[in-house]
């Protein structure tokens, strides 16, 4: 693989259900971030780790958790999902924390 | 607080030039980023600015003034491709990225 993937492509969650949605980069990028998108609202980041072994919240954090275990991988996860978090959810990294973001091509979750 | 504005569409036509104009009001500035994201994909990295001045990458330029809170994104012969979503993305003291709602660019043959 090259650059960042996710997984799964879609998902249709009932509420109250958990679900991890996956992000994996192979560029050895120690800085990795969640987002999410929805429509006529910019991105707001979730959580994000700068170096494995650490995580941080964002903006939005409530309800998700994250863990940073190795420098490739970095979970997200909805404990007991909610219809306010269907959203187009992407990961994304960069070498370090102050440097460019690269985007993977994103989970669409929709919670009813 | 913290302020990221752009417009939320323009429209312009294939071949001619189209400015995005960015705004912005943020806690800290240690750069500001433009991506591209085409519907239904990902944001891809266009340019970033931390410095004042226009930086130039082929058909795309970004122009930034920090004492203004300005920047912008002008985009030449233009093509039918670049229809987009154009994000700007301000980062601020914490490293961390704010982003704007994105102008969304139609272009018209």
């Amino acid at each position: 693989i090259a650059g960042i993937t996710q997984a799964p492509t879609s998902q249709i969650l009932a509420a109250g259900r958990r679900m991890t949605l996956r992000c994996t980069q192979d560029m050895r990028h120690n800085a990795m971030y969640w987002y999410r998108q929805d429509l006529g609202l910019g991105l707001r980041l979730i959580h994000y780790s700068n170096t494995a072994g650490t995580t941080g919240k964002g903006e939005v954090p409530d309800g998700y958790s994250v863990s940073r275990a190795n420098t490739d991988d970095f979970p997200l996860t909805l404990a007991s999902a909610v219809p306010s978090q269907t959203s187009v959810y992407f990961c994304a990294s960069s070498r370090d924390s102050q440097e460019t973001q690269y985007f993977g091509p994103g989970t669409r979750l929709l919670v009813l | 607080g913290q302020n990221i504005d752009q417009p939320t569409e323009m429209t312009a036509t294939e071949g001619a030039i189209v400015q995005i104009n960015c705004t912005y009001q943020t806690s800290g500035f240690n750069g500001l980023f433009w991506y591209q994201q085409h519907a239904g994909e990902a944001p891809t990295f266009l340019s970033y600015n931390v410095l004042d001045g226009l930086e130039e990458k082929g058909r795309f330029s970004s122009f930034l003034s920090r004492s203004k809170g300005y920047s912008y994104l002008l985009l030449k012969e233009l093509q039918m491709k670049d229809s987009a979503s154009y994000l700007c993305a301000i980062m601020d003291s914490n490293y961390q990225l704010i982003w704007g709602a994105g102008t969304k660019l139609i272009i018209k043959p």
